[in-house]
């Protein structure tokens, strides 16, 4: 599939537990967002990278948030001590390099629905 | 800050009908892209239309165009000949070169058969 794909598709998670949600972009993209869509809302940023590094983190909600793409390809977002209220479903995107006048459509994938109970 | 602002939750529209869904943006910048993204049940996030800051011309594609108003901070899709398959939920978006994007609430647009 040439799509972005994410794992699992659903999470199912009991309060107080650890997750890793994963983001397989589009090959060759260098660009990978995180997303997080709570239930009746649109998606809000997370985190954006521009290959291993993260180039904007403003949107991590707190110190129990963090992710990772050491290759610059696949990217884990990861969540500490879960709570109820990060129930909602995350959206990776990926974009390529270059494009014209500076815009890069970014892709979206299937998206992780987590519950925490 | 920029925002975005969709005021309508639902909308019903009956099929082959015309639609408008509104939106309204906050920015201090003059060169951006707004976007109406559309979200069926699959999750799976579709860019609908795109329409650049800069042009003045209002973006189409097939069914669906926008009104774009710069002055007004306003834009809003229209879909024409609504079809059964285009019941979802629509995500105006706002986005500043290769930044994040910045989506609206969203509304959850139904098809009358």
């Amino acid at each position: 599939g040439a799509g972005v794909s994410q794992t699992p598709s659903n999470k199912v998670t009991e309060k107080g537990k650890y997750v890793e949600l994963r983001c397989d972009p589009i090959s060759g993209h260098t660009a990978l967002y995180w997303y997080r869509q709570s239930l009746g809302q649109g998606p809000e940023f997370l985190i954006y990278f521009q290959g291993t590094g993260a180039a904007d983190d403003s949107g991590l909600p707190n110190d129990r948030f963090f992710a990772v793409r050491p290759e610059g390809s696949v990217s884990t977002l990861k969540i500490q001590r879960t709570e109820r209220g990060d129930s909602a479903v995350y959206l990776c995107a990926s974009s390529p390099p270059g494009g014209l006048a500076g815009y890069n459509e970014q892709f979206f994938g299937p998206g992780t629905r987590l519950t925490v109970l | 800050a920029q925002t975005v602002t969709q005021s309508q939750p639902e909308m019903s529209v009956q099929e082959a009908e015309t639609v408008t869904l509104s939106c309204t943006y906050d920015t201090s910048e003059s060169d951006y892209y707004l976007f109406w993204y559309k979200q069926p049940p699959s999750r799976q996030m579709i860019l609908v239309i795109r329409q650049e800051a800069y042009k003045q011309q209002n973006a189409t594609e097939n069914r669906f165009s926008v009104n774009f108003q710069k002055a007004a901070k306003s834009f809003s899709l229209k879909i024409s000949d609504s079809q059964l398959g285009d019941a979802a939920m629509y995500f105006c978006a706002y986005r500043k070169g290769d930044d994040k994007i910045i989506f609206g609430k969203g509304t959850r647009l139904h098809i009358l058969p």
